[in-house]
Formats: C-alpha cells, sequence, structure tokens
C-alpha cells in the first residue's frame, strides 16, 4: 500500500518539447505529492508539489496534473530546455506520518538541443 | 549552515567493517531524515529523527544499522559488518520540523563495500 509507480523509465525529447511523466499510488491516506529533479551527483532537489484537494498547479514551466479518483498524477515539462535533462521522481507522503516519502522509481529525460 | 552537509562525500570500505555517515542538517533544522538510494532505483526511508529522539526507524534494514543524533542536531548513520548489498547512495535530508513539506537533501554520501 506504500508503493508509488512511475513511468516512463526513460524519456528522450526535443527541444521544446513537453516530457510528460506519470505516477499512480495506493494509499489514499498520502496528503502531499511533490516532484524532485536530482542531476548527477546530487540529492534530489523539489521542484514543485500538489495537494490532493487541488487538479493541477503550474510552476514556471512545470505544471502537475493531479487526478484523485484514479490516484494518478503527473508532471509536465513545458518548452523543455537542454538543462532540464536529469532524472525526476514523484513521491508520496502522509503529514501524519512525519513526512516521509515514498518515491516513484525515477525516469530520466534527456532534451535533446 | 545553508544546506545540507555529508560527510565524507564518497566512502569505500571492505566487506565486515564498520562505517560511520555524517550528516550536518541545515541550522534550526528540528527534522532530519535519512534515504538510500541504490543505483537507477528512487531513495528509500530508512530512519527520521525530530529532535534527539528517532521517530521512526521502520526503514532500517536490519539491526545492523544504527542512527543517533545526540544533540538534536549532527546525526551519524552507523552500519556494523558491511556487506556488499550496503552499496548505495545515503542521503540526508533535513526540515524545519516533522510534518513540514520544505525537505532539503544533501549530496549523499556514495558508498562502496568491495
Amino acid at each position: 500500500q506504500q508503493q508509488v509507480k512511475q513511468s516512463p523509465q526513460s524519456l528522450i525529447v526535443q527541444k521544446g518539447g513537453i516530457p510528460i511523466i506519470n505516477c499512480a499510488y495506493e494509499n489514499t491516506a498520502f496528503d502531499y505529492f511533490p516532484w524532485y529533479q536530482q542531476f548527477p551527483g546530487k540529492g534530489p532537489a523539489l521542484l514543485i508539489a500538489i495537494r490532493p484537494d487541488v487538479s493541477e498547479k503550474k510552476e514556471g514551466r512545470f505544471t502537475i496534473s493531479f487526478n484523485k479518483s484514479a490516484k494518478q498524477f503527473s508532471l509536465h515539462i513545458m518548452d523543455s530546455q537542454p538543462g532540464d535533462s536529469a532524472t525526476y521522481f514523484c513521491a508520496a507522503s502522509m503529514k501524519a506520518a512525519g513526512n516521509k516519502l515514498t518515491f516513484g522509481g525515477g525516469t530520466r529525460v534527456l532534451v535533446k538541443p | 549552515g545553508a544546506g545540507v552537509s555529508q560527510t565524507p562525500s564518497n566512502k569505500v570500505t571492505e566487506k565486515g567493517k564498520y562505517v560511520e555517515l555524517r550528516c550536518d542538517p541545515i541550522s534550526g533544522h528540528t527534522a532530519l531524515y535519512w534515504y538510500r538510494q541504490s543505483l537507477g532505483q528512487g531513495p528509500e526511508f530508512l530512519i527520521y529523527f525530530q529532535g534527539t529522539g528517532a521517530a521512526d526507524d521502520s526503514g532500517l534494514p536490519n539491526d545492523r544499522f544504527f542512527a543517533v543524533r545526540p544533540e538534536g542536531s549532527v546525526s551519524t548513520l552507523k552500519i556494523q559488518r558491511t556487506e556488499r548489498g550496503d552499496s548505495a547512495v545515503y542521503l540526508c535530508a533535513s526540515s524545519k520540523f516533522a510534518g513540514d513539506y520544505g525537505y532539503t537533501f544533501g549530496s549523499g554520501t556514495r558508498l562502496t563495500v568491495v
């Protein structure tokens, strides 16, 4: 019940394209859904996050879409740039459980110039 | 400090040896988390502290793993009798308090057991 499943494992797009990464969760008690970006040799960095009472959130070129009934959420990267090439992780947590994160398996995104 | 600091950044040890990994959280952050990230996978929760006490250690894989945070600031993750399967990046994160959504991760310690 603690799993978060992420797809695809990898993604290649041309500059300006829109990579879309999907995640599904099982535990309906999760109340916070962040996305992290990780570059090689670095720790994950918070990109954007959403609560389950909101269906969409935009921050700059990054958009989260959230479907509570389907227990799914996705990340869209608008007008992608080569500098966006990184590994992206979705995650989920519960404030009542101290906000310990359950991560998806990650998606390696490559944006070609 | 400005960010979460982890030392060493790399550690190579022989199978069966004992290792200690250190995490220095952001000043004033009372919650501290340890995660383990195996190659090509997402981080997995190990343990978190609220202040000096371990609030949840359900992710520690077995009794060879232990963590402390004696003064509510720096934390040390200790691994006894290391095995090759312990090889991974060990990540530390801190937040103002447990339940606060503003996590900051360190760059991790890459542990290699040979």
